[in-house]
This record gives C-alpha cells, structure tokens and sequence, in this order.
C-alpha cells in the first residue's frame, strides 16, 4: 500500500518554542493532505485540510496563526506548531490521499509533542 | 456535536468467536465510510471501506455492514484473533469535502 511517512515521532520541548512535523507522501502525490490531533483516550479531530500551491483551511476553533502549515510540493506537507504550551502536548496526525486510488486515506504514523 | 459514534468504548471477546463493534452517524452527507485499527502512538491503520451505494463489503476475516436508513454501520471480525486486539475507529466521509470525520473508537480485547 501507499506509504505516508511523518518526521519526528516523537518531541519533547520546552514552552515557547515552534515544533516543526513534516509528513511525505513516499510513492505517490498528493495534492491534499490532512492534519489531525488526538487527545488521550479522545477519537482523531481535523485539525486543517493542507492543499498544495495553496492555503491551508482550517477547521473551526483551530488557530492558524499558532498552527501553520506548508504544503509546498506534491510530496510534502509541514506543520509548525509555534511557541508551543503545555496544552498544545498531543498527538498529531497526518494523512494524505492518493489521488489515483479512490478515497482511501494514507496515515502517517504519528507524532506525540510533550511541551513542557 | 458527534457526528460518528461509537457507543461501546470496549469490547472482550473469545478467541475464535465473532467481534461485532458498532458505529451509527448523524450526517446525511456522508457517503463513504471507513474503519481503521490504530495502537498506541502510532497512526490509524485502514482495514475496510464501504460506499453508501453498498450495504455490505467483505474483506477476509472482515466485514463491514451499512444500514443507511439507520446511519448504522457495523464492522463484523470472524474467527477473532489475539493479534486483532487494538482500538478500532469508524470514519466517515463526505466524499466531495474529502476529510474524516472519526468516531471515538472502541478497545476490541481478544481473550485467547
């Protein structure tokens, strides 16, 4: 199957500092990918829906300001989360589809940020 | 407002025997439907998808039953297996917005 590979896994940093999560779609494009962030023990929330060549749409409650997200080739979808806080530790997600194959969607597997 | 649901955040089963978990949606626009098994730290594995357009799709040991008057679906595992332990999401779809919408998983134990 397609493979969506997703850098670091795992961050721990201090409060006030930008975290940086890369998501690559390795054999194949893709023209959108998707950020999501799970709680502990709470189900995968969209975070923002990240569109090559263009911005990225937010969902509601979502600050973009303190989550930006690149997607600036077919293959490459960034989030930076900036001057992380306590709160903002989570599990992010990435996913991407693969425009050829229908609507399945490809998961990254994943990064845990533990802002201290 | 949940728009998936999974009602029973855990489930035990025997070895051998049949899991059932169960996922029921609110949003008419959903059309497409997913489910995923996903373990600690690491991200969603797909298992088995089915179109609104189906009432049933069978993969293996996988099933996947859609009741669209009900906006009930239900993910059948037969024989269960220990390996098959994990937290199993149902997504859901609006195939012209392209994004899932998750329900809140439930814990599938297989006891040997």
């Amino acid at each position: 199957g397609a493979v969506v590979s997703q850098h670091p896994s795992w961050v721990i940093c201090k409060s006030g500092t930008s975290v940086k999560i890369e998501c690559r779609s390795l054999d194949f494009q893709a023209t959108t990918m998707f950020w999501y962030r799970q709680f502990p023990k709470q189900s995968l929330m969209l975070m923002a829906t990240s569109n090559e060549g263009s911005k990225a749409t937010y969902e509601q409650g979502v600050e973009k300001d303190k989550f930006l997200i690149n997607h600036a080739s077919l293959t490459l979808s960034t989030l930076t989360v900036t001057s992380a806080h306590p709160e903002d530790s989570s599990f992010y997600i990435c996913s991407a589809i693969e425009d050829t194959r229908g609507e399945k969607l490809f998961f990254g597997s994943g990064t845990q940020l533990s802002v201290l | 407002d949940q728009q998936v649901k999974q009602n029973s955040p855990s489930l035990s089963v025997q070895e051998g025997r049949i899991s059932i978990l169960n996922c029921d949606y609110t949003n008419s626009m959903f059309d497409y439907f997913l489910w995923y098994k996903k373990y600690p730290a690491e991200g969603p594995t797909f298992l088995i998808s089915i179109s609104s357009i189906k009432d049933k799709n069978e993969d293996g040991r996988f099933t996947v039953f859609l009741n669209k008057s009900a906006k009930h679906l239900s993910l059948h595992i037969v024989p269960s297996q220990p390996g098959d332990s994990a937290v199993y999401f149902c997504a859901a779809m609006d195939t012209g917005r392209r994004a899932l919408t998750f329900g809140s998983g439930t814990r599938l134990q297989v006891q040997p």
